[in-house]
């Protein structure tokens, strides 16, 4: 049983370029988050999508888009990537909106 | 905005010894996760609370949420060399879509 699987765990883009990052989960959850943890920081909520053909913004959505592509995908996409958005992103999941996320085990992504 | 504090954001500890940390909200809560983060790994679901002045127990850990529902608090005792991690508290507010807000973390460091 994996879980909630992201690719790719590692990721160096230059600015300007572009990249999607990859979430599926195979729990059969209704919604799915990402967010991004900055070095010693916790976490903040980007995108959320409460159930399949929804999505939402988080606390901070600049410079980000999402696609809840099925039930068990979504994923992240940065259009023109910036140092700034250098950080850690987690994928996540849960039954339902209040209950327990189960995260994946992150994509380290550099911005040079 | 709508956040919770968690005191301390670092935590040296003596293995065998007890502490405690904090989570506070100026708004009421719907409920209150806690999760705990290895150095280098991903959040993973501690536990729930959902009832006023409720009192959870893991093990060594116990997990108590405010009469108020504006507060919680994470106990261990008799700290261990595993305990080493981050721990967040996360929140949830009806209000605010039932979406969870992450606190800052507590840093837990034991020296052996």
């Amino acid at each position: 049983n994996a879980g909630v699987t992201q690719t790719p765990k590692f990721q160096v883009l230059k600015t300007g370029q572009s990249m999607t990052l990859q979430c599926a989960q195979d729990m059969n959850h209704n919604s799915m988050y990402w967010y991004r943890q900055d070095p010693g920081m916790g976490l903040r909520l980007i995108y959320y999508s409460a159930s399949e053909g929804t999505t939402d913004k988080g606390e901070v959505p600049n410079g980000y888009n999402v696609s809840r592509l099925n039930k068990r995908e979504f994923s992240l996409r940065l259009e023109s990537a910036a140092p700034s958005q250098t950080s850690v992103y987690f994928c996540a999941s849960s039954e339902r909106g209040s209950g327990p996320q189960h995260f994946g085990d992150g994509t380290r992504l550099s911005i040079l | 905005g709508q956040q919770v504090m968690q005191i301390p954001q670092y935590q040296h500890v003596q293995e065998g010894e007890d502490f405690t940390t904090y989570c506070n909200s100026s708004t009421t809560l719907s409920n209150i996760q806690w999760y705990k983060q290895r150095p280098g790994g991903h959040p993973v679901f501690l536990i729930q609370l959902v009832k006023s002045g409720e009192v959870k127990k893991q093990k060594r850990l116990t997990f108590q949420f405010g009469e108020a529902k504006k507060n919680s608090s994470l106990h261990i005792t008799a700290t261990q060399t595993t305990d080493v991690g981050t721990y967040f508290c996360a929140r949830s507010i009806k209000a605010a879509g039932n979406k969870l807000t992450f606190g800052g973390g507590t840093r837990v460091l034991v020296k052996p």
